[in-house]
């Protein structure tokens, strides 16, 4: 089966940049999303099609694309960004849906 | 706005079947593929299935796909999730998304437990 392969966690000061990694062999050819879930509530999408913002999502959050591996980057993480953010995409049949494991994104 | 209210989750034994129920409202919910997502307690998302806008089409995680029944009733803007044989490892947080995954709902929670 078709898997999506984040690191389990990441830190970072506020103020500094984060970036979050999400690698997948049919991410060249498949759109990758992006869901940020704080604890005891719903995913909500901050990144669709790789590089695009949701609105209402801040300019902050941004999305880019390398061969099998897609990047979230935020900007200038603020405590209110803790959460744990995951990727989304598809195999190659674009019919089954996958979700990377997640990422435990700590800003202190 | 677009609202997604699941509902039928609780305690049940293991064997049981359950039948969860998905409340649509503030879209045109007969033109849009929707999900059933779940997350086991402390856990990551899996997804579970997919059904098209029309319900002939339909697809299903490995995991899922010999107990599992995705179905919906466009007349009633509600989606279905029907389970069979439920077992320990179905306990989760079951959601359902928009095709798009740009809106869920609050996710029902589904205990298998005897």
């Amino acid at each position: 089966s078709y898997e999506l392969t984040q690191p389990p966690s990441v830190s970072v000061s506020p103020g500094q940049t984060a970036r979050i990694t999400c690698s997948g062999e049919t991410l060249p050819d498949q759109n990758a999303y992006w869901f940020q879930q704080r604890p005891g509530q719903a995913p909500v999408m901050v990144i669709y099609r790789d590089t695009e913002r949701p609105s209402g999502i801040p300019e902050r959050f941004s999305g880019s694309s390398s061969g099998t591996t897609v990047t979230l980057t935020i900007s200038g993480a603020q405590a209110e960004d803790e959460a744990d953010y995951y990727c989304q995409s598809t195999d190659s049949s674009g019919a089954y849906v996958v979700f990377g494991g997640g990422t435990k994104l700590t800003v202190l | 706005q677009v609202q997604l209210v699941e509902s039928g989750g609780g305690v049940i034994q293991p064997g049981r079947s359950l039948r969860l129920s998905c409340a649509a409202s503030g879209f045109t919910f007969g033109s849009y593929g929707m999900h059933w997502v779940r997350q086991a307690p402390g856990k990551g998302l899996e997804w579970v299935a997919v059904i098209s806008y029309e319900g002939s089409n339909k697809f299903y995680a490995d995991s899922v796909k010999d107990r599992f029944t995705i179905s919906r009733d466009n007349s009633k803007n509600t989606l279905y999730l029907q389970i069979n044989n439920l077992r320990a490892e179905d306990t989760a947080v079951y959601y359902c998304a928009h095709g798009s995954f740009d809106f869920w709902g609050q996710g029902t929670l589904v205990t298998v437990s005897s």
